[in-house]
């Protein structure tokens, strides 16, 4: 069982915006403000696109975006196109013992 | 261009051993720490590890302490994982990653960027 818990699947047509849920604990997510999410298409690595709750890295579309609210972290996408359909998974640093944890991903399609 | 390339497929016995590397290249490999994220077939990701290749300092998962070694040479700026005794459990994707952060409290930076994976295969 993954540390953090993520919804299996969401699914939403293109030009919608979605919005993932990422739930924690006081451990982690609700601790420090160190979640990520990462992308991850089928045969791929997984790919940063969101850090620090809400920061961008370059090159990463504003169409991301993220949030906190207590022990819940969000991602959205706007405006959602046919190449966002992938694996999506939070993480959060979680202490000096733990150091990080997982969801166990949201697999989004795009009807 | 930071990189990290990851060495090939392994197919393996039960029982065998096994070292995979991680190759990092266009930054300072002894200042940021390493990680490697385990994924089963159609599973999600799992953290096993990291370490500060400047001084060695590693950190296990709970999940993974006693079940692999993490290890580095800086000298060949390359990081490795490694089993003694292989389960057919331990197939999966690894994937090396670094944190995006250089020298730090370890794994408060975000992993950025990741190796292209490598997948271990462990079967009689």
């Amino acid at each position: 069982q993954s540390a953090l818990t993520q919804p299996a699947s969401v699914s939403g047509s293109p030009g919608q915006s979605i919005t993932f849920s990422c739930t924690g604990t006081s451990n982690d997510v609700g601790s420090y403000n160190l979640v990520s999410w990462y992308q991850q298409h089928p045969g791929k690595a997984p790919k940063l696109i969101i850090y620090e709750g809400n920061k961008r890295p370059s090159g990463v579309s504003n169409r991301f975006s993220g949030s906190k609210s207590g022990n819940t972290a969000s991602l959205t996408i706007s405006g959602l196109q046919a190449e966002d359909e992938a694996d999506y998974y939070c993480c959060s640093y979680a202490g000096s013992s733990t150091f990080v944890v997982f969801g166990a991903g949201t697999k989004l399609t795009v009807l | 261009e930071v990189q990290l390339v990851q060495s090939g497929a392994e197919v393996k016995k039960p029982g065998e051993s096994l070292k995979i590397s991680c190759k990092g290249s266009g930054y300072s490999f002894t200042s940021y720490w390493i990680g490697w994220v385990r994924q089963m077939p159609g599973k999600g990701l799992e953290w096993m590890g990291i370490i500060y290749p400047g001084d060695s300092d590693t950190r296990y998962s709970p999940s993974f302490q006693g079940q692999v070694t993490i290890s580095a040479d800086k000298s060949i700026t390359t990081a490795y994982l490694q089993w003694s005794s292989l389960k057919a459990s331990d197939t999966a994707i690894y994937y090396c990653a670094r944190h995006a952060n250089p020298g730090g409290i370890a794994a408060q930076s975000p992993f950025d960027p990741w190796g292209q994976g490598t997948l271990v295969t462990v079967s009689s």
